[in-house]
């Protein structure tokens, strides 16, 4: 079985500042991983995900995240944030066979202007 | 069209009462889900249709009832709720059941039971 550890519940930053929202997975077997992003009211939205080959995957919106299979994470990354980017922000991770499919607790981003 | 649209967007109950939240999807996918979403949580999975056949009940009760008519349509009856069912429902769809994980979302039915 997999489990996904969102370590922030809640990360504050400054708009234009840089941003690394963690995410560690636990799996005993290859997975695919998945930053999904819940805006207020609205439902998720996926900003990226990784399933194969280059460890560094480019999002939506600027956001980049990357595999790191030994450190067994997959960290969220934006140079500089703007304040439309206050949200609510899922990992999740899944088997291959796409059987096992699980989401974090949520790290909630809040950009100060 | 890479909507997945849900109807209606609040509802408010009661604990007697019957009604149903409605999900559309027209990508032409095959797999639909259900979850339940608790403030400031992630949302929990309910159910799985794949394939307009229902492949995975996550020990729902029973006073959730899905139903999929069609590849497009996904519905979900609710009959007897609690008030602690009170939540956002998520409706999701995905081109086949799970392979790569990826789904895409509605944006909800706030659902509040007195």
């Amino acid at each position: 079985a997999q489990s996904v550890t969102q370590l922030d519940s809640q990360v504050p930053v400054f708009e234009e500042a840089p941003v690394e929202l963690r995410c560690n997975y636990s799996s005993s077997v290859s997975v695919y991983l998945f930053w999904y992003v819940q805006y207020p009211n609205q439902g998720l939205q996926l900003l990226l995900k990784y399933l194969s080959g280059s460890t560094l995957v480019k999002g939506i919106n600027g956001f980049e995240a990357e595999f790191n299979k030994s450190q067994t994470s997959f960290h969220l990354r934006k140079p500089s944030v703007h304040i439309s980017d206050t949200a609510e922000y899922f990992c999740a991770v899944s088997d291959r066979s796409g059987n096992q499919f699980y989401f974090g607790t949520g790290t909630s981003l809040t950009v100060i202007p | 069209d890479t909507e997945v649209t849900q109807t209606p967007k609040h509802l408010v109950m009661g604990m007697t009462n019957k009604k149903s939240l409605k999900c559309e999807q027209h990508m032409g996918h095959r797999a639909m889900y259900w979850y339940k979403q608790k403030a400031k949580k992630p949302p929990e999975l309910m159910f799985v249709y794949s394939y307009e056949k229902l492949s995975i009940n996550e020990s729902v009760p029973s006073r959730f009832s899905p139903e999929c008519p069609n590849s497009s349509l996904l519905n979900l009856h609710l009959h007897a709720l609690q008030p602690e069912d009170s939540a956002l429902y998520l409706c999701a769809s995905s081109p086949v059941a799970r392979v790569d994980g990826t789904q895409y979302f509605g944006p909800g039915t706030r659902l509040t039971v007195l």
